[in-house]
């Protein structure tokens, strides 16, 4: 069964730096990789979708790296802002079977970026 | 704008209840999906739907129930049988069941057993 970890849970940081959120997988059969951020009561909002034919995707001050066959995935953020402050979730989409395919979420990094 | 609109915000259930929680996208997508997000733990699917008028259990389905009428809504029932209700609920739309394609996914329903 394919598991997702996010390390660490939660990361602190000063506002500027830059820095790196960590996503691993146990099954590299994945077709694709998606980040997204969420904020404290709120839904997801979709940041970087990278398909498993490719090995980074950007926007903005945001890239995702992904090495499908080590199981990894980082999400660099650039000159962190206070208003990166939210929870970073990373997902891996994979085949369940019976022509379907579900996403699998880690359970989040919350970030906090202090002025 | 497209987008997935989900309602209430807030919902409470009395003991015994059963409530339903609202779906509706206007992205064309043909797959929709709900999730349940606790505190600690991942998302964790509970229906999804690949099509109008079939839908699949996920990893988490008993106590729940789903229909899907029409492309566009695919609401979710928490019935009484589901124990534990408390949580915050996330529904979710893709293109199709295509791998390559990302998710887009609504504001949430946060439901609380009184």
């Amino acid at each position: 069964k394919q598991e997702v970890t996010q390390i660490p849970a939660a990361l602190s940081v000063p506002e500027g730096e830059n820095l790196v959120l960590n996503c691993s997988f146990t099954d590299s059969a994945i077709y694709n990789l998606q980040w997204f951020r969420q904020d404290p009561g709120k839904g997801l909002t979709s940041l970087l979708l990278i398909q498993s034919s490719q090995r980074e995707q950007t926007s903005g001050r945001l890239n995702a790296s992904l090495d499908k066959s080590s199981g990894r995935s980082t999400l660099y953020i650039a000159a962190s802002q206070p208003g990166d402050s939210a929870t970073y979730l990373c997902a891996v989409r994979i085949y369940s079977g019976a022509g379907s395919y579900q996403l699998t979420f880690g359970k989040g990094t919350k970030l906090s970026v202090i002025p | 704008d497209g987008g997935i609109t989900q309602s209430p915000k807030y919902l409470f259930r009395k003991e015994g209840q059963n409530v339903t929680l609202s779906c509706e996208q206007n992205l064309n997508h043909d797959a929709m999906y709900w999730y349940r997000q606790d505190p600690g733990q991942g998302l964790r699917l509970i229906y999804y739907s690949q099509i109008v008028n079939d839908f699949q259990k996920g990893d988490i389905a008993e106590g729940y129930s789903v229909s899907r009428e029409k492309k566009e809504s695919f609401p979710l029932t928490v019935t009484s049988a589901q124990k534990n209700p408390t949580a915050f609920y996330l529904c979710a739309s893709s293109i199709g069941k295509q791998e390559n394609y990302g998710y887009t996914f609504g504001s949430g329903t946060r439901l609380t057993v009184v």
